[in-house]
């Protein structure tokens, strides 16, 4: 069975801070690593990441895989209030194409 | 990335009752998926939606209780059937574009039943 572990579950900072959210997977026969922000309902795409080594940036969000090690960080510098969200992180395996989430780390940036 | 509508946005239920939750998409997508999240907790596929054919559902969610329908390639429709409490969730579609293993997904239904 494929499984997502993500860490911290809540992480509480100032803003202006950089944060380090972490993501570690086991899936059979690996396709893709999602990185998601919900902040109501409906999660928004952020990255997906297919190889190792190779760092996906928008903005102040960046995000790399280790295919070897099975985990992904997604890095905020800067953080901003509107920062404050759930990140999910997700992996896709097999055929199907499904996602497996993470439970997701709740991100509260103070002003 | 494809653009997708989902209705009703919110709804609250009597137990016993059935809702169905339709989901549309502007663009053809190879695949469509409905997800729940129950209250405090990540998401959870329910099944995948194929066209013209019976869905396909994940281990612990059945067809009589969630009946999904995908008459073409950028319709989707999930009952939630016979509700009780426990089914209190946010509803999300998601769908796979023809050009990206993305996933992207729709604005979600909140669902509370009474």
């Amino acid at each position: 069975e494929d499984k997502v572990v993500q860490s911290p579950l809540s992480l509480v900072v100032h803003e202006g801070d950089t944060v380090t959210l972490n993501c570690s997977y086991e899936v059979t026969n690996f396709r893709s690593l999602l990185w998601y922000k919900q902040e109501k309902k409906a999660p928004t795409f952020l990255f997906m990441l297919t190889s190792s080594g190779i760092e996906k940036k928008s903005g102040r969000l960046s995000s790399i895989l280790d295919k070897k090690e099975l985990f992904s960080i997604l890095n905020i510098t800067a953080t901003q209030t509107g920062d404050s969200a759930v990140y999910l992180c997700a992996v896709s395996g097999g055929s199907n194409y499904k996602l497996t989430f993470g439970k997701g780390t709740l991100l509260t940036v103070n002003p | 990335s494809a653009v997708i509508s989902q209705k009703p946005s919110r709804d609250i239920c009597q137990r016993g009752t059935s809702l169905t939750i339709q989901c549309q998409v502007d663009s053809q997508v190879t695949m469509m998926f409905w997800y729940r999240q129950q209250p405090g907790q990540s998401l959870t596929l329910i099944a995948t939606a194929n066209q013209g054919s019976e869905a396909t559902y994940e281990s612990g969610f059945v067809i009589d209780k969630f009946p999904i329908s995908r008459p073409n390639l950028t319709f989707s429709t999930l009952t939630v059937s016979n509700m009780s409490p426990e089914d209190s969730s946010i509803y999300l579609c998601s769908v796979r574009t023809v050009s990206t293993d993305t996933q992207y997904f729709g604005p979600g239904t909140r669902l509370t039943v009474l």
